[in-house]
């Protein structure tokens, strides 16, 4: 599977918006940019995924380059209910596979 | 509509005994994948069914073993445990199988080895 490069962590204000970055410069043309979510003792939670374009859903927008070597996690107003470790995970397009592959992720501190 | 449910919720075995670990996926899902979660490793993939058939295997000693049920539950069983299998394992169910699904994840299965 393509690798994925994240920061070890992040901290971000409440209210505020968060730019979670992800590098994937090995990306092949038929990988799904996947983003995951583990709040603390719990299993993770699917948060948003894409292909090519931009997509917005009601918990987070995914901003993709035009290259696809990088995409980011875009959080309107953190809460602090968001403070998660966060996975950017590269998924195979052909064929029936459903593996994960998880790297350590990114985690988002949340100030009050 | 209920989520993944993951049973036992917690689990305390000894070394060289076997343990068995349900998993009940979302109502309409046919996947279903386990996953291996601890500190030092992280999240690792065990495996993958749909409809009843092994599609995909991690790189895990062959004491991990599952199966698949014709309603798509699933239980995974590790055999003559060690210190080392002790972990949260993780169930993640999906409708079908593909780069383009979401999966989701039960609470997992903590389990204690001594």
């Amino acid at each position: 599977d393509a690798k994925t490069t994240q920061p070890n962590s992040m901290e971000s204000n409440e209210e505020e918006p968060v730019h979670l970055p992800c590098n994937h410069s090995t990306i092949s043309g038929t990988d799904y940019i996947h983003w995951y979510r583990q709040l603390p003792s719990q299993g993770p939670e699917y948060v948003i995924h894409g292909l090519t374009s931009n997509v917005n859903n009601r918990m987070a927008s995914l901003a993709i380059a035009e290259d696809r070597k990088s995409s980011t996690l875009i959080l309107h107003r953190a809460t602090l209910r968001d403070a998660a470790v966060y996975y950017c995970i590269l998924r195979d397009g052909p064929g029936a596979n459903s593996k994960l592959t998880f790297g350590k992720g990114i985690t988002l501190s949340v100030r009050p | 509509k209920a989520g993944v449910t993951q049973t036992p919720r917690y689990l305390i075995k000894t070394r060289g005994q076997q343990v068995t670990l349900s998993c009940s996926p979302i109502s309409g899902h046919r996947s279903v994948s386990w996953y291996q979660q601890t500190p030092g490793q992280g999240l690792q993939f065990l495996f993958e069914y749909f409809s009843e058939t092994q599609r995909n295997k991690g790189n895990f000693p062959g004491r991990f073993s599952g199966r698949q049920f014709s309603n798509s539950r699933s239980e995974m069983n590790v055999s003559t445990l060690e210190l080392g299998d002790s972990a949260l394992y993780l169930c993640a169910s999906s409708l079908s199988t593909g780069a383009n699904e979401k999966l989701f994840f039960g609470s997992g299965t903590q389990l204690s080895v001594l």
